[in-house]
């Protein structure tokens, strides 16, 4: 079985400042992993994955992650805040083609930045 | 190529009734899966189709059920309804039930009274 966590249901930052939010995982096959970005009042948007090769994966927007199977971890940078940057993020781990590949969400982080 | 698009936007119903949600998936795409988003909450997987045909569920009641058409629409209808379904229904749609990309609608909101 898959799950996710992530840790801070809330994270402010300075503009400029890094931003890291963290999510952990577990899962009983190599795992698929997604950040996705919601707005307010808007679907999700997918920032970036991974599937198998480079750990280190760039996204859009400045957006960064690693995977680090040995802390079974998949945190989400970005250098320098922006204030658009301003939303709700969510890790996802993919499911076992055995569950309709379904995506499997955390509770979200909501990213504030202050000017 | 369009987007994924979902209608209504918002929609309000009282408890006991039914409704019907849809999506449009990206042009070619053959897999569809829903969500719901609880306010406050990361999106719980509903189910997914996959070539017309149910693939997949989630932990929920029968109520809930789906039908996805040859034009690469589909629908979620949700039978009975409760306050508990108040919630952001999402649409995703991939290329192939294999793919590892699924894009998201804006999602419809459900206030249900």
């Amino acid at each position: 079985a898959q799950s996710v966590t992530q840790l801070g249901s809330h994270v402010s930052v300075s503009e400029g400042a890094l931003v890291l939010l963290r999510c952990n995982y577990s899962s009983s096959v190599p795992p698929y992993l997604f950040w996705y970005v919601q707005y307010p009042n808007q679907g999700l948007q997918l920032l970036l994955k991974y599937t198998t090769g480079a750990t280190l994966v760039k996204g859009i927007n400045g957006f960064e992650a690693e995977f680090k199977k040995s802390e079974t971890s998949f945190h989400l940078t970005k250098p320098s805040a922006h204030m658009s940057d301003a939303a709700e993020y969510f890790c996802a781990v993919r499911g076992g083609d055995n569950q309709g590949g379904k995506l499997i969400f955390g509770q979200g982080t909501e990213l504030s930045v202050k000017p | 190529e369009t987007g994924v698009t979902q209608s209504p936007t918002h929609l309000i119903k009282t408890r006991g009734q039914q409704v019907t949600l849809r999506c449009s998936s990206q042009s070619g795409h053959n897999t569809v899966s829903w969500y719901q988003q609880a306010l406050g909450q990361g999106p719980q997987f509903i189910f997914q189709y996959y070539r017309e045909e149910e693939n997949g569920r989630g932990n929920f009641p029968p109520r809930f059920s789906g039908l996805q058409f040859p034009n690469y629409s589909s629908e979620l209808n949700v039978n009975a309804l409760e306050l508990d379904d108040s919630a952001l229904y999402l649409c995703a749609s991939s290329l192939e039930i294999r793919s590892d990309t699924q894009y998201f609608g804006p999602g419809t909101r459900l206030t249900v009274l």
